[in-house]
C-alpha cells in the first residue's frame, strides 16, 4: 500500500493558462475523488469515479474544469483558462467503493497547491 | 449544507482533554472524522453511524447524538502528536458514501 500519490506537488501558473494535475490512486482502490480545498476550509467535493465512469460532478464545478480516469487507474483534472479563484488545494482521494456506510473511508493524497498570478 | 463545528480553535497542554462537536441541520446518518496535520493529506479517523456504538482511534473516541442531530469527538490525555485540524464530514447524497460534505475545521493544537 503506497498511498495515494498526486503531483505536481505545487503549481504556479498566470490567469488564463491551462493547467493538468494528476493523481495515482491506491491500487486496489476503484473509486477516485477529487476534492477542492482553499485556506480555513474543510475539502469541497468537485467529482468522482467508479473504475474509469466518471458518476458524478458537482454542481458548483465549472465548465472549465474536466476530470479523466482512463483505463481506471490514475486521473488527471484539467483546468482551463485560470482564473484567480481557482487558487486552492486540490485533494485527490481513493476508496475501495464497497458501497458500505462503514467502509467508504477516503485515503487522501497530499495534494496539488495551484496558484494562479 | 455544511455541517458546523464547535469550537473553531482549541488550545491545550499536553494531558488536558477536549470535545470537538459536529452538528448538521439535517437529519444524519452517519459522520466521518478526519484530521489533517499542517501541509499535508487529511488523515481517517472513524466513522459513526446511526445507531451505532462508539468509535475510538487511539485514545480519540467519539459519539453520535441523533436526537440533536451532532456527533463529538472526544480527545482524552492529548498529546503532541494530537495537534491539527479536526473535521467532519456527512454524506452529501448521490451515489457514493465517500461524496462528503466537510465542516470548517476544528484547529487543535497541543503544547508541551
Amino acid at each position: 500500500d503506497t498511498g495515494v500519490s498526486q503531483n505536481p506537488r505545487h503549481k504556479i501558473t498566470k490567469r488564463g493558462q491551462n493547467v493538468t494535475f494528476r493523481c495515482d490512486p491506491i491500487s486496489e482502490h476503484n473509486r477516485l475523488y477529487w476534492y477542492r480545498q482553499t485556506l480555513g476550509q474543510g475539502p469541497e467535493f468537485l467529482t468522482y469515479f467508479q473504475n474509469e465512469a466518471q458518476l458524478e460532478k458537482s454542481r458548483l464545478l465549472s465548465d472549465r474544469f474536466s476530470a479523466e480516469r482512463p483505463k481506471g487507474s490514475f486521473s488527471t483534472l484539467e483546468i482551463q483558462r485560470t482564473e484567480q479563484g481557482d487558487s486552492a488545494m486540490y485533494l485527490c482521494a481513493s476508496s475501495r467503493g464497497l458501497d458500505s456506510a462503514t467502509n467508504e473511508k477516503l485515503f487522501f493524497g497530499s495534494g496539488t497547491q495551484l496558484s494562479v498570478l | 449544507q455544511q455541517p458546523v463545528q464547535s469550537p473553531q480553535a482549541v488550545i491545550l497542554r499536553e494531558g488536558e482533554d477536549a470535545v470537538i462537536n459536529c452538528s448538521s441541520s439535517k437529519a444524519l446518518y452517519s459522520v466521518h472524522w478526519y484530521r489533517q496535520k499542517h501541509g499535508e493529506a487529511p488523515v481517517f479517523l472513524m466513522i459513526l453511524l446511526k445507531g451505532g456504538e462508539q468509535m475510538r482511534h487511539e485514545k480519540i473516541s467519539a459519539s453520535f447524538n441523533e436526537k440533536k442531530q451532532q456527533s463529538s469527538l472526544y480527545l482524552t490525555a492529548s498529546q503532541l502528536s494530537y495537534s491539527g485540524t479536526y473535521f467532519c464530514g456527512t454524506p452529501a447524497g448521490g451515489t457514493s458514501y465517500g461524496k462528503l460534505t466537510f465542516g470548517q475545521g476544528t484547529i487543535l493544537t497541543v503544547h508541551p
